[in-house]
């Protein structure tokens, strides 16, 4: 299983734009790239998911660089409500179910 | 409305003293795991269920029993809590599907059991 490496925590201020990387340098040809939030006393939520280079929903970014060893996870203008710990998870099918410690990003006014 | 459901949310009880904690899914999903989380340790997976009759260990199944007798429930056991099992227990379950792209999982709301 591909390991991760996080922050363990960031500070942002609201409006700012955030970019929380993780590195995976073992990362398997077959593998893909998912990210989690987490907020306080809930489960996790699906965020974003990828393979390569660049994906975006409603909620965030992910880019992905060619060599895919990292991955970063952006939160373009966030806000109070973004305060939460974030999951970044490598792997394919059902073979990656290690959360790890995640990032715990707190945004303040 | 699409939801994993928990029972119960809160939970304390004695050494030795069996629990079992339910857990359901709405979505049809075939594939349901339990996790505890604890400070400083992140999500650990407890077990997981690929499908109805077929469960698997994850990182930290000892002290736990799992049955899946039944599509949409997942019931974790504790035949004799003890108090290093005190922690927030999640299950969660995603669709199966083919290919290789990793699956989405949705998690209940939790079950935070202490153990005295």
């Amino acid at each position: 299983l591909a390991k991760t490496t996080q922050p363990i925590s960031m500070d942002s201020y609201e409006g700012q734009e955030v970019n929380i990387t993780c590195s995976h340098n073992n990362i398997a040809t077959n593998d893909y790239i998912t990210w989690y939030q987490q907020f306080p006393s809930q489960g996790p939520r699906f965020i974003i998911q990828g393979y390569k280079t660049k994906v975006t929903n409603e909620v965030a970014s992910l880019f992905i660089p060619a060599d895919r060893k990292s991955s970063t996870l952006s939160l373009p203008r966030v806000s109070l409500s973004d305060t939460a710990v974030y999951y970044c998870l490598v792997g394919v099918g059902y073979s990656t179910l290690t959360f790890g410690k995640g990032t715990m990003l707190l945004v303040s006014p | 409305e699409a939801q994993v459901t928990q029972n119960p949310r809160y939970l304390i009880t004695v050494t030795g003293k069996k629990l079992t904690v339910t857990c359901s899914q709405n979505m049809n999903h075939e594939y349901m795991s339990w996790y505890r989380q604890d400070p400083g340790l992140g999500l650990r997976q407890i077990y997981y269920s690929m499908n109805v009759e077929v469960t698997d260990k994850g990182d930290v199944p000892e002290g736990y029993k799992v049955s899946r007798k039944e599509k949409r429930n997942f019931p974790l056991i504790l035949e004799s809590p003890s108090p290093n099992q005190t922690s927030l227990y999640f299950c969660a379950s995603s669709q199966r599907t083919s290919g290789r792209l990793q699956e989405t999982q949705y998690f209940g709301p939790g079950t935070r059991l202490l153990v005295l």
